[in-house]
């Protein structure tokens, strides 16, 4: 079975543009979470979806970040204008339940200059 | 608010030592705890899981005892491999789950 599917894996950008990344969870999941890991932070959770309903999007550092989940099978984390503060991993993750065990992306490496 | 603290890292032993990862936290309620493990360019990946008071997880040869009076969730192994060599985050969940900062394992040959 395939797990959890992100794209792209790196991206390179320029302060100001748009940066668009991607997630497919594992089929039948019904929970979805974006999460940035950098060195300062560590791990932190951005938003999560139950059955493509946004739960919780406290986490999300400001409106320059948007995330949208129009069916059960694609999610995507938009930032627009990008800055290099945002460079960071960004990993998707899905789960069964809430309690359920999480699986995640390889993660998406964003680099913006 | 809910909190996870784990030791700093990075910790590095030799193969064989043994290996314990402290992990405390902060809930108002009875969470769920677990460790996960991140291999070098990978994911999270769940090692272990406790649900309630005194309840043991254990994978690969780790363990973890939640104790609930001392509202920690240590993770141990016996004796360490290179293998084991990853980034180790504790984390709870009562109405999301949080992570802890992680620790850095190194394991010298």
């Amino acid at each position: 079975d395939a797990g959890v599917i992100q794209s792209p894996r790196h991206e390179v950008t320029e302060m100001g543009q748009e940066v668009t990344l991607r997630c497919k969870p594992i089929s039948g999941h019904d929970y979805l979470f974006w999460y940035r890991q950098t060195m300062m932070r560590g791990l932190e959770l951005l938003i999560y979806f139950n059955n493509n309903v946004p739960i919780d999007d406290s986490g999300m550092p400001e409106d320059r970040f948007s995330a949208k989940m129009p069916n059960a099978s694609f999610s995507t984390l938009k930032i627009q204008p990008s800055e290099p503060r945002d460079s960071a991993v960004y990993f998707c993750a899905s789960s069964q339940g809430l309690g359920g065990e999480l699986f995640f992306g390889e993660g998406s490496r964003l680099t913006v200059l | 608010g809910d909190s996870v603290t784990q030791m700093e890292g990075p910790v590095t032993l030799s193969e064989e030592a043994f290996l314990t990862i402290n992990c405390t936290y902060t809930a108002t309620g009875y969470p769920s705890l677990f460790w996960y493990v991140q291999y070098p360019g990978e994911g999270l990946q769940l090692l272990l899981k406790a649900t309630k008071a005194d309840d043991k997880g254990s994978n690969k040869g780790f363990e973890a005892t939640y104790r609930k009076e001392t509202t920690s969730f240590h993770l141990e192994k016996g004796s360490v491999q290179v293998s084991d060599s990853a980034v180790y985050f504790c984390a709870l969940l009562e109405d999301k789950i949080i992570f802890g900062k992680g620790t850095r394992l190194h394991i010298l040959p």
